[in-house]
């Protein structure tokens, strides 16, 4: 069965960059009929898209954060990750990596499997 | 950027009712709609995509409908581990992809 967990600091400062890895428990990383994505959800609040990415590169960036947005994913370690840089008090977020469905007929860009979450604080 | 609206933004229901919530968007999507289930501090659960079709594992009381603009999450017959918050999301136009704002569903 699929996990995806998310790994990283649970308290970034000012300006600083949130660096955070997802950790893909069956290979299908490498697979490339996946999209692999990014949702955060400030506390309290509704879910707002980061990003999507496949493995051979492609990516799609929400371009409301698009300047400060990186995703990388490291197929050797079942792994992909996000970086967001500049960070301010508005990116305080539970941050949740997941999968979109496996290719059909074209990219059904849904999310199917979530991990967990992970609470990103931004604060000095 | 297509904007989705959930109405209404929260409902009190009791156990046994019948419960819509509606998703429209502010550009035709046809059928590329999906919806998801949170409860409070766990992640969306996906429970419909394509607009109607039933993910699998999801109860049959969950149902949904529409293309176009206007989209409907139907609960038939609402049961205690239905109090949750509700969202939909579009994939037909990105990026980015967007959600709805949310409904959460209370118990009456």
């Amino acid at each position: 069965q699929l996990q995806l967990q998310e790994s990283g600091p649970g308290l970034v400062r000012p300006s600083e960059t949130l660096s955070l890895i997802c950790t893909v428990s069956d290979g299908s990383i490498s697979s490339s009929e996946y999209f692999w994505g990014w949702i955060r959800q400030p506390p309290g609040k509704g879910l707002e898209w980061i990003g999507s990415i496949h493995n051979i590169g492609s990516t799609y960036y929400n371009p409301s954060l698009r300047s400060r947005v990186t995703m990388s994913i490291d197929t050797s370690k079942n792994q992909f990750s996000l970086k967001v840089n500049s960070v301010t008090a508005a990116d305080t977020a539970v941050f949740y990596c997941a999968r979109h469905p496996r290719y059909s007929s074209g990219w059904h860009l849904y999310f199917q499997h979530w991990g967990q979450g992970t609470l990103v604080t931004v604060s000095s | 950027a297509i904007q989705l609206t959930q109405s209404p933004s929260s409902l009190s229901a009791s156990v046994g009712d019948r419960v819509t919530i509606t998703c429209r968007t502010s550009q035709g999507i046809s059928s590329a709609l999906a919806w998801y289930q949170q409860k409070p501090g766990k992640a969306p659960k996906l429970l419909i995509y394509d607009a109607s079709s039933l993910e699998s594992g999801v109860p049959s009381r969950f149902s949904g409908s529409g293309s176009g603009t206007d989209f409907t999450l139907t609960i038939s017959s609402l049961q205690p581990e239905d109090f949750a918050t509700y969202y939909c999301q579009q994939f037909n136009s990105y990026p980015p992809l967007t959600f709805g704002g949310g409904t959460k569903v209370e118990i009456k």
